[in-house]
């Protein structure tokens, strides 16, 4: 199983405030997935990373993916209460369909 | 598109009773099918994968009769567990993949909160 390490693990900041979350790993990924994830509902698909050095923006997200594809991170800037959830990272191994999930980021943004 | 459906929702049951959970893709056909849990304030941890018309592959530490998986067609996989006891209890979510999708990017159902008493 290929590990992806997520940082930090609890995040607690004030509106208009920006952030950076972090997923880490020592193995390479074919692509990665950035999800959230509200209580009692399943993941939504935010951006996929394929290449290397590869940076994708959403709106006030900003996502990157490492030179190596063994690393990426997620920028909010000018965080809104609406951006509250937990933000979890998801990998693709070369080998198949499996995908491999951090531990999750629980972002919370109060007014 | 790609919208994945589960039902129920949400589902309450006595000790020792079966539960079956369906997973539905309902605007594409899904080739691969995954099934995760996830317990309170934790990550998904994969259980099965499965793909239409063949035996499930389970994760190491799933027990398959258990955890009974059927994806007898391309928009509905089905999860029953078996003997539910309170330790079962868990948010179980599917997602569904399709052939030639980007970089086999899955979608993921509203999930199904199972509670065993």
């Amino acid at each position: 199983t290929q590990l992806l390490e997520q940082s930090p693990q609890f995040l607690s900041i004030q509106e208009g405030e920006n952030l950076t979350v972090y997923c880490n790993s020592s193995s390479v990924f074919s692509s990665l997935q950035w999800y959230r994830q509200e209580p009692g509902e399943g993941p939504v698909l935010l951006v996929t990373v394929v290449t290397g050095g590869e940076v994708k923006k959403l709106k006030r997200l900003t996502f990157q993916f490492g030179d190596a594809r063994k690393d990426s991170s997620l920028h909010i800037t000018a965080a809104q209460p609406g951006d509250t959830g937990l933000y979890l990272c998801a990998g693709h191994s070369n080998s198949g369909y499996a995908l491999n999930f951090g531990k999750g980021t629980s972002l919370l943004v109060t007014p | 598109g790609a919208v994945v459906s589960q039902h129920p929702s949400w589902v309450i049951c006595k000790s020792g009773t079966s539960v079956k959970i369906e997973c539905r893709s309902l605007d594409f056909q899904a080739t691969t099918m995954f099934w995760y849990r996830q317990f309170p304030k934790q990550s998904l941890m994969l259980m099965a994968t499965s793909n239409e018309g063949s035996k499930a592959t389970y994760e190491q530490g799933v027990e398959k009769d258990k955890f009974l998986i059927n994806h007898a067609s391309l928009t509905l996989s089905t999860l029953t567990v078996t003997s539910a006891h309170p330790e079962d209890s868990s948010f179980y979510i599917c997602s569904a993949s399709y052939a030639g999708g980007y970089y086999n990017e899955q979608f993921f159902g509203p999930g199904t909160r199972l509670t065993v008493l």
